[in-house]
């Protein structure tokens, strides 16, 4: 079965430092991977996703993510936080080798600091 | 391009008085869709899928219940609220390949009193 975990409910950087939010998944077929970002009171906004191409992807905002099978990770990045980075983000794989079926982590709340 | 809405954006109802969600998206056909529920401090509960008009999968028994009675659109429905079915209610729908991907709408914020 899949499953996703991504550790630390809740992240505080400064603004200007680095982000950086983790993701682990257990998947028994190659997966496709996604970062989704939600803020207050909205729906769920792709950031990116994994799709057995490139192992560096890169998304929306200046974020990107990378694909290691060994390590079974996919955590999420950006260089320099920005104010208006605060938001929820979540970790999805895929089920069956189809984004129609995903299993997402329970989320992780970005504060930025000024 | 796809759009997907969502109504209400905001609900407040009584516990014990009848629910309607309503989803519909826009620009394609025949996608699966999706009820999703956040509750308070929580992540992603998948409640409902559909891949076709009144074909509608359960993830987990509920108070909830969900129809597809057109192509693009998709309702969730209760017959009488309980305290716990407050949350953020997400609908989203799955574009097929190439691009495989899961879009969002807005949500609905629900309260239950």
């Amino acid at each position: 079965a899949q499953s996703v975990t991504q550790l630390g409910s809740h992240v505080s950087v400064s603004e200007g430092a680095l982000v950086l939010l983790r993701c682990n998944y257990s998947s028994s077929v190659p997966p496709y991977l996604f970062w989704y970002v939600q803020y207050p009171n909205q729906g769920l906004q792709l950031l990116l996703k994994y799709t057995s191409a490139a192992t560096l992807v890169k998304g929306i905002n200046g974020f990107e993510a990378e694909f290691k099978k060994s390590e079974t990770s996919f955590h999420l990045t950006k260089p320099s936080a920005h104010m208006s980075d605060a938001a929820e983000y979540f970790c999805a794989v895929t089920r069956s080798g189809s984004a129609r079926q995903l299993t997402f982590g329970s989320g992780t709340q970005l504060t930025v600091l000024p | 391009s796809q759009t997907i809405h969502q109504w209400p954006a905001t609900l407040v109802q009584p516990v014990g008085s009848p629910l309607s969600l309503e989803c519909t998206v826009e620009g394609t056909s025949n996608p699966n869709l999706y009820w999703y529920r956040q509750a308070a401090g929580r992540g992603l509960q998948l409640l409902f899928y559909s891949v076709g008009i009144g074909q509608i999968s359960s993830e987990v028994p509920q108070n909830l219940s969900a129809s597809r009675p057109q192509d693009r659109q998709f309702i969730l429905s209760s017959k009488k609220l309980l305290l716990s079915d407050s949350g953020f209610y997400l609908c989203a729908w799955h574009s097929g390949r190439p691009r495989d991907t899961q879009y969002f709408g807005p949500g609905t914020r629900l309260t239950v009193l």
